[in-house]
């Protein structure tokens, strides 16, 4: 199984929105709403912002948002601070019961 | 509030077999499953493969051969061991707990331990 395919680098200036795209297939993204989202600051461990494709954990804040159209799913950042600058990964679950991440992209606030 | 924790060496020498233990705090390892991820300086994330309190286990396609993962639940613990290992073994290894969704599905990881640097050199 290939990883899902995300774009290496996004950037936005504050209180922009950017988008992030994570392409799978139709063993994984596009056959499931089982994709989630972490966010991983420089030096630290991945944090959980999205799961079920839309679902926020209690205490990520609203401006996180995620969706999923075909084989694609996005996740969304409103309003962006400059606390938000980090990797971002998305993650499937698969037609094999296993799981499979993004290659990640790193968001720049300008 | 659940804490995990990853502890083992971190120096493991080429064709050795690494090994992992993840110690979860402030919940119990039953009823979940529990993943173990890695990480390559510089690089993404890779799933290697997650176990259920009850001992059955999913692995990665591309890691399956080399690894396996068990649960000891007296301990509240579960390890990870992955043998043969190469330089491209070098990583960040974190443990983490596989939440469950609407339809009962474990599909997300909630807790994430520190993560622990393992390198493979002579």
């Amino acid at each position: 199984q290939s990883a899902l395919t995300q774009p290496p680098s996004v950037s936005g200036s504050p209180g922009q929105s950017v988008t992030i795209s994570c392409t799978g297939t139709s063993s994984d993204v596009g056959n499931y709403n089982r994709v989630s989202w972490y966010q991983q600051p420089p030096g630290t461990a991945p944090k959980l912002l999205i799961y079920e494709v839309t679902n926020r954990p209690s205490g990520v804040p609203d401006r996180f948002s995620g969706s999923k159209s075909g084989n694609t799913a996005s996740l969304t950042i409103s309003g962006l601070q400059a606390e938000d600058e980090a990797d971002y990964y998305c993650s499937s679950y698969t037609s094999s019961s296993t799981l499979i991440f993004g290659g990640g992209t790193k968001l720049t606030v300008l | 509030q659940v804490q995990l924790q990853e502890s083992g060496p971190g120096l493991v020498k080429p064709s050795e077999t690494l090994s992992l233990t993840c110690t979860v705090s402030g919940g119990s390892i039953s009823g979940y499953y529990w993943s173990w991820i890695r990480q390559p300086p510089g690089k993404g994330l890779e799933w290697i493969g997650y176990i259920y309190y009850r001992g059955s286990t999913h692995y990665s396609p591309s890691l399956k051969s080399r690894v396996t993962i068990s649960v000891d639940t007296s301990k509240n613990q579960f390890s990870l061991k992955l043998s043969s290992v190469t330089a491209a073994d070098t990583a960040v290894y974190y443990c983490a707990r596989v939440g469950y969704d609407s339809s009962g599905y474990y599909t997300y990881l909630d807790y994430w331990g520190q993560g622990t640097l393992v390198s493979v050199s002579p």
